[in-house]
């Protein structure tokens, strides 16, 4: 069964670094997420994709975070200058055009900001 | 703006109970309504889903009805197993895009 990749599995990155995270997704799979979840809480989305547009990056903070999925297949999420409180598990996603809220999501990165 | 509340947990079962996990939404027009689970160390998965009022989704012995009347989704199993013992979330979607927003999830712990 396909499933949507992600690496590293975990990271541990002093504050002021930076860091990238990387999602590899279900061949064919148009739409991508990238979700924040906090210990305790759901996912939030911080930024959706369709192929390689951006569609929604409302809630993604724009002055220290990047997203990019050049060609429409693989995405790179990016922090920059990494804060103790970017410490969570970071969530990729992606799903088929028609499939209304169904998404299959990969194992996260955990991220530790010392 | 839309959202979902969710039953705080732990919730802690004995094998072979009977599970309510309560969820509750708010949401302009007409969502589709969606249960995941979160194994230990793996992604979310889809686990149930149903798309308007009355609709019941069901797998793997899990169900929940879409009420609309009283703006719910609560998942329910007749007989839990120490393998159900995961975090689960209700979400729901609206409008033409694929975005999910999500309660805060519960986390079941089945017993022998």
């Amino acid at each position: 069964e396909a499933e949507v990749a992600q690496s590293p599995r975990y990271k541990i990155t002093e504050k002021s670094q930076a860091v990238a995270f990387w999602c590899d997704p279900i061949s064919g799979h148009a739409t991508l997420y990238w979700y924040r979840q906090i210990l305790g809480q759901g996912p939030e989305l911080l930024v959706q994709f369709q192929d390689e547009s951006v569609v929604d990056d409302s809630q993604l903070p724009k002055d220290r975070f990047s997203a990019e999925r050049l060609k429409g297949v693989d995405s790179t999420l990016k922090i920059q200058p990494a804060e103790l409180g970017d410490s969570a598990m970071y969530l990729c996603a992606t799903s088929m055009r028609s499939r209304r809220g169904e998404q299959y999501f990969g194992p996260g990165t955990r991220l530790t900001v010392t | 703006g839309d959202s979902v509340t969710q039953m705080e947990g732990p919730v802690t079962l004995s094998e072979e109970a009977f599970l309510t996990i309560n969820c509750t939404y708010t949401a302009t027009g007409y969502p589709s309504l969606f249960w995941y689970v979160q194994y230990p160390g793996e992604g979310l998965q889809l686990l149930l889903k149903a798309t308007k009022a009355d609709d019941k989704g069901s797998n793997k012995g899990f169900e929940a009805t879409y009420r609309k009347e009283t703006t719910s989704f609560h998942l329910e199993k007749g007989s839990v197993q120490v393998s159900d013992s995961a975090v689960y979330f209700c979400a729901l979607a609206t409008g033409g895009g694929n975005k999910l927003t999500f309660g805060t999830g519960t986390q079941l712990k089945v017993e022998l």
